[in-house]
């Protein structure tokens, strides 16, 4: 079953601007990650947090993730061109298989410049 | 170049041939997978593999093979596919199994069976 779902499923915005991303979730986690695809390319991981963690910053990303309300965002400040891609979450989960990482369907950010 | 090399890029083939994928990754990595990306799809998880032994068969169709050499290599043996098995094909590994890594994609096989 799906357990992250991107929102929204796309965002257009201009060179310069901030762009967020959102993820939901459905069952406890371990990790949750955030991935980029060019299109036709393989996944980039971009950043993982923990789940007894609440922010995290890389760069231009900072990521946060709220456990209460299962959900997570990716925020880009400063986006540029080269931004462009499709952004997704992935988690696992607590019990079972937790090694299976789950992917959502992803949010598509084009970023004109 | 991510680290995971897949090859070919690109594959066209009929539903009677028999074609297989390559992944190779010299990363020092653990465990690979192969995932099914489609369109307006979530990506589909369809092997594991941890140190060279299957530990995730993900109700995957008996025309797809999945093998695994050495824990470089993992190959993808493709025989009388549907055209609804057209998809892009993705290799990934990671340190481990265990949950605390990122995952290292390779570009991809986009794959076309007409």
């Amino acid at each position: 079953s799906q357990q992250g779902e991107e929102d929204p499923q796309a965002l257009s915005i201009q060179e310069g601007e901030n762009a967020t991303m959102n993820c939901s979730y459905k069952t406890s986690i371990n990790n949750l990650q955030w991935y980029r695809q060019n299109s036709g390319r393989g996944l980039v991981h971009l950043i993982l947090i923990r789940s007894n963690e609440r922010e995290k910053h890389s760069g231009r990303l900072r990521v946060t993730l709220d456990t209460s309300k299962k959900s997570s965002s990716l925020l880009i400040t400063a986006s540029r061109a080269a931004d462009t891609a499709s952004y997704f979450c992935a988690t696992d989960a607590v019990r079972g298989s937790n090694y299976k990482l789950t992917f959502g369907k992803g949010t598509l950010l084009t970023v004109n410049p | 170049e991510t680290g995971v090399t897949q090859t070919p890029r690109h594959l066209v083939m009929g539903m009677t041939n028999k074609k297989s994928l390559k992944c190779e990754q010299h990363l020092g990595h653990n465990a690979m997978y192969w995932y099914k990306q489609s369109a307006k799809k979530p990506l589909e998880l369809m092997f594991v593999y941890s140190l060279e032994e299957r530990v995730e068969n993900n109700s995957v169709p008996s025309r797809f093979s999945p093998e695994c050499p050495n824990s470089s290599h993992l190959f993808l043996h493709l025989h009388t596919l549907q055209p609804e098995d057209s998809a892009l094909y993705l290799c990934a590994s990671s340190q481990g199994l265990h949950m605390g890594y990122g995952y290292t994609f390779g570009s991809g096989t986009r794959l076309t069976v007409v």
